[in-house]
């Protein structure tokens, strides 16, 4: 168990909705990352954000958004989701042992 | 930017060794990183090296030249279970972001 809850595990939904994923970091943890696994592909990191605050950003659409809140855990907001959009997405978190922890990852299936 | 690069499949033989590299291009470095995954599930810590030479942990063992851009995952006595993708991950300078390789596929057999 890596200390990070990520919630739901599975997440179905049509095309055009909107959904939001769930991440609580390892107790301590100050940063919060999340990434976008498609099928057979790497991991794609989309957000990064410390203590609140986005700190970096990578291959995020405008579609999607997130944040972190003042106890820590953050919220991935995905919208006008498409069939590409499809895809297992983790946060991870780390804090002074420099290391990165995963969640279990919110598998997301847009039909 | 960063570039990272590794093999996209490999195969070995159960109680065999094998070697999984990784090559990099990054505008700068803080810290090279190994993680398993196995299908579906997500990735999990295995090994870190920010200077150079070879650092052991059981059946893994990780090794980085940051002169040479390149890090290696061995692994030794292989099992069925170690079947898994093996992610390579360059910290950046600013210590703000895990980048990713493409991941190696390693299959064992038995």
């Amino acid at each position: 168990d890596s200390g990070v809850t990520q919630t739901p595990k599975h997440l179905i939904t049509a095309t055009g909705q909107r959904v939001t994923l769930r991440c609580s970091p390892r107790s301590g943890d100050l940063s919060v990352y999340w990434y976008q696994q498609s099928l057979d592909q790497g991991l794609q990191f989309l957000i990064q954000y410390y203590n609140g605050e986005e700190r970096a950003k990578g291959n995020i659409l405008e579609r999607f958004s997130a944040q972190q809140f003042p106890d820590l855990h953050s919220e991935l907001n995905l919208s006008s989701l498409e069939l590409g959009d499809s895809a297992l997405y983790f946060c991870a978190s780390s804090g002074s042992d420099e290391k990165l922890f995963f969640g279990s990852g919110t598998q997301l299936s847009v039909l | 930017g960063q570039n990272i690069d590794q093999p996209t499949e490999m195969t070995a033989t159960e109680g065999a060794i094998v070697q999984i590299n990784c090559t990099y291009q990054t505008s700068g470095f803080n810290g090279l990183f190994w993680y398993q995954q196995h299908a579906g599930e997500a990735p999990t810590f295995l090994s870190y090296n920010v200077l150079d030479g070879l650092e052991e942990k059981g059946r893994f063992s990780s090794f980085l030249s940051r002169s040479k851009g390149y890090s290696y995952l061995l692994l030794k006595e292989l099992q069925m279970k170690d079947s898994a993708s093996y992610l390579c991950a360059v910290r950046d300078p600013d210590g703000q972001n895990f980048v990713f390789g493409p991941g190696t596929r390693l299959s064992v057999l038995p």
